[in-house]
């Protein structure tokens, strides 16, 4: 059974960094894409980033570009997402998700980032 | 960016009847491969979306046969044949074509 688990969410303060990490058991992480969703009340749903199965490649939504940067340790079965210049419009629960078909098909239970003074 | 375009927004369903959810976007969703990166989500209250469908119609595992999907380029519909209790929560529908995939704004799905 896959499981994925998110870490790292807590409370920042704007301008502020963060590093979320995502923990991969029951899948041959190295032969997936991943990606990090990020769920907000006002904004609903957001892919926030991608990442290549060999972390050769690297999508970003316009919003975190040059603030947030996605990376993989295969070895280690993990993804991260390193988070800078934190803004209060961060503020979500963040997903890490398998993806597979062009979304994702697995889900972790999400870790909530909070942005405020 | 794509722009996915749910409706109706609230869906009161009645268990036992059938109920549909319409998603758009802003352009065709087919992929220069051939193939259309359309999936739809589930999100029960409390807990992470899940996926029901992707590339259209085609089923997750796991998924009752009473949730079908179709389409074709740019309008797209999620179907579920009798309705039941389980299936309160949100409806989304993505694409995953262009770089930034896209969510629709969501469809809540009640019981009347």
């Amino acid at each position: 059974e896959v499981q994925l688990v998110e870490s790292g969410g807590d409370l920042v303060r704007p301008g502020g960094s963060l590093r979320l990490s995502c923990a991969a058991s029951g899948l041959t992480f190295s032969s997936f894409w991943m990606t990090w969703v990020r769920q907000t009340p006002g904004k609903g749903l957001e892919w926030v980033a991608g990442i290549k199965d060999d972390g050769s490649d690297k999508y970003y939504v316009d919003s975190v570009k040059g603030r947030f940067t996605i990376s993989r340790d295969n070895a280690k079965n993990s993804l991260y997402l390193q988070m800078n210049s934190l803004r209060a419009e961060d503020t979500a629960v963040y997903y890490c998700g398998r993806a597979v078909g062009h979304s994702a098909d697995n889900w972790g239970p999400g870790t909530l980032v909070t942005v405020s003074s | 960016d794509v722009v996915m375009t749910q409706s109706p927004l609230s869906l009161p369903a009645t268990l036992g009847q059938p109920a549909s959810i319409s998603c758009r976007s802003s352009q065709s969703l087919v992929h220069s491969d051939g193939n259309t990166y359309l999936s739809w989500f589930q999100q029960r209250p409390g807990q992470s979306p899940r996926r029901l469908i992707y590339k259209v119609s085609d089923r997750d595992s796991g998924v009752p046969d009473r949730f079908s999907a179709s389409g074709s380029g740019t309008d797209f519909t999620l179907k579920i044949s009798r309705v039941e209790a389980e299936d309160v929560g949100v409806y989304y529908c993505t694409q995953g074509t262009y770089w930034p995939w896209t969510f629709g704004q969501g469809t809540k799905v009640e019981i009347k």
